[in-house]
């Protein structure tokens, strides 16, 4: 596509339950970041992937945050057991190699917890 | 590890006049990539401007241009002729060139441009 495209734009879900948030990105970048953006506050790291591999996934706040990426586009993160400090921005980016080159990010994904 | 900081939440500046955004960084590396990012209410994150730490020149694109003191692992960007659309949050961002690929985000700087 013409740019990283992120599903679905916002999610409103009851705590306790799984939620899937969705990340296209450029056609033919081969990483793919995922990002969290909590009110008033920066950008935390989640997880990067090259191609289907996730060569560091330590920014997963806890074992209830996994994420996917398959056919070396698609990624899918997931959240089970939602908590309201969950609540917050999830934006994705991808880039056409690692370092120095401009990631395009997606226009996020706002999760509330209620 | 990469530590990006933004010592200003907040700033104002009335149009068409000029106004700084301060970033400090700290990195054990040698080779590594610095931006400015600009993310308008809209949340889609646009990349503003991008330096190479090994160039010495500063990086201009139009209005945007930096001051970027590497001895002083200081990048602020300077915004001319400041307009409405403008007025954003701006991220400043590092990367390593090597093997660390982390972008690592500052707090931000929220910039109103008034009327």
């Amino acid at each position: 596509g013409a740019g990283v495209s992120q599903s679905p734009s916002n999610k409103v879900t009851e705590k306790g339950k799984d939620v899937e948030l969705r990340c296209d990105p450029i056609s033919g970048h081969t990483a793919l970041y995922w990002y969290r953006q909590s009110l008033g506050q920066g950008l935390e790291f989640l997880i990067y992937f090259q191609g289907n591999s996730a060569p560091d996934k330590s920014g997963l706040p806890s074992d209830r945050f996994s994420a996917e990426r398959t056919g070396g586009s698609v990624s899918t993160l997931t959240i089970q057991r939602t908590q309201q400090e969950d609540s917050a921005v999830y934006l994705c980016a991808s880039s056409s190699r690692r370092g120095g080159t401009e990631a395009f990010f997606g226009q996020g994904t706002r999760l509330t917890v209620v | 590890a990469q530590t990006v900081t933004q010592s200003q939440p907040e700033m104002s500046v009335q149009e068409a006049e000029t106004v700084t955004l301060s970033c400090t960084y700290d990195t054990s590396e040698n080779n590594y990539y610095l931006f400015w990012y600009k993310q308008p209410p809209s949340r889609q994150m646009i990349l503003v401007i991008r330096q190479e730490a090994y160039k010495q020149q500063n990086a201009t694109e139009n209005r945007f241009s930096v001051n970027f003191q590497k001895a002083a692992k200081s990048f602020s960007l300077k915004i001319s002729d400041s307009q409405l659309g403008d007025t954003a949050m701006y991220f400043c961002a590092s990367v390593s060139g090597g093997s660390n690929y982390k972008l690592t985000f500052g707090k931000g700087t929220l910039l109103t441009v008034n009327p």
